[in-house]
């Protein structure tokens, strides 16, 4: 079983629609957890971390959930430009990326 | 956030020759940096982990005398590929951290696309 798993989509929505993700990770230890976004051919770059309260970031909200080893991310009025791969990052000992959910936003 | 830099962004080399990539922690001291290796379409492979003044630590697979990295200061990393082929043609990705224990957060840098010919 792989450490990090996601839906690979991709997730097609229109302009304004919410979105959400989920990530299933195996390690019941893991630390830290982040989401990343990567745009094609670019490095990825750090979204949010997300913690066992949750937190939002304008129309970011990420989730944890350490009962069923699961995090989420909810995209509320996409923009286009939200368009691109999102990463599922879990850290236990090192760093564990999730294979990327693309998610294509069309107007 | 933390700026990581690398350097070159791209470069094609024929088959046999080695090629260097440095990444730099441009507005802060890593105390670790990581090197990962991206196929297309595929998620970042960790290759090593390399703290200041030590030798890197290796993920299972990847051979140490093939990929050569040094960490010289808390702000600059290099990976060497030795006698690089065709196979190791890929997206070369460095991150840098600052903090240590499990919480770190980690910058990446813009990541070195290598085409071996």
């Amino acid at each position: 079983r792989k450490e990090v798993e996601q839906d690979p989509g991709p997730f097609n929505v229109p302009e304004g629609a919410t979105v959400a993700f989920n990530c299933t990770y195996s390690n019941s230890a893991s630390q830290s957890f982040f989401w990343y976004r990567q745009d094609c051919r670019k490095e990825p770059k750090l979204l949010m971390s997300v913690y066992s309260s949750g937190n939002e970031d304008g129309r970011f909200t990420a989730q944890l959930n350490r009962a069923s080893q699961y995090i989420s991310l909810l995209i509320r009025d996409s923009k286009l430009s939200d368009s691109a791969t999102y990463l599922c990052v879990v850290n236990f000992n090192k760093f564990y990326f999730g294979s990327g959910t693309k998610l294509n936003v069309k107007p | 956030g933390a700026v990581v830099s690398q350097h070159p962004s791209r470069v094609i080399c024929k088959s046999g020759t080695s090629v260097k990539i440095e990444c730099r922690s441009l507005d802060f001291q890593a105390t670790t940096m990581f090197w990962y290796r991206q196929f297309p379409k595929k998620s970042l492979m960790l290759m090593a982990t390399s703290n200041e003044g030590s030798k890197a630590t290796y993920e299972q697979g990847v051979e140490k005398d093939k990929f050569l990295i040094n960490h010289a200061s808390l702000t600059l990393s290099t990976l060497t590929v030795t006698s690089a082929h065709p196979e190791d043609s890929s997206f070369y990705i460095c991150s840098a951290s600052w903090a240590s224990g499990l919480t770190d957060t980690q910058y990446f840098g813009p990541g070195t696309r290598l085409t071996v010919l």
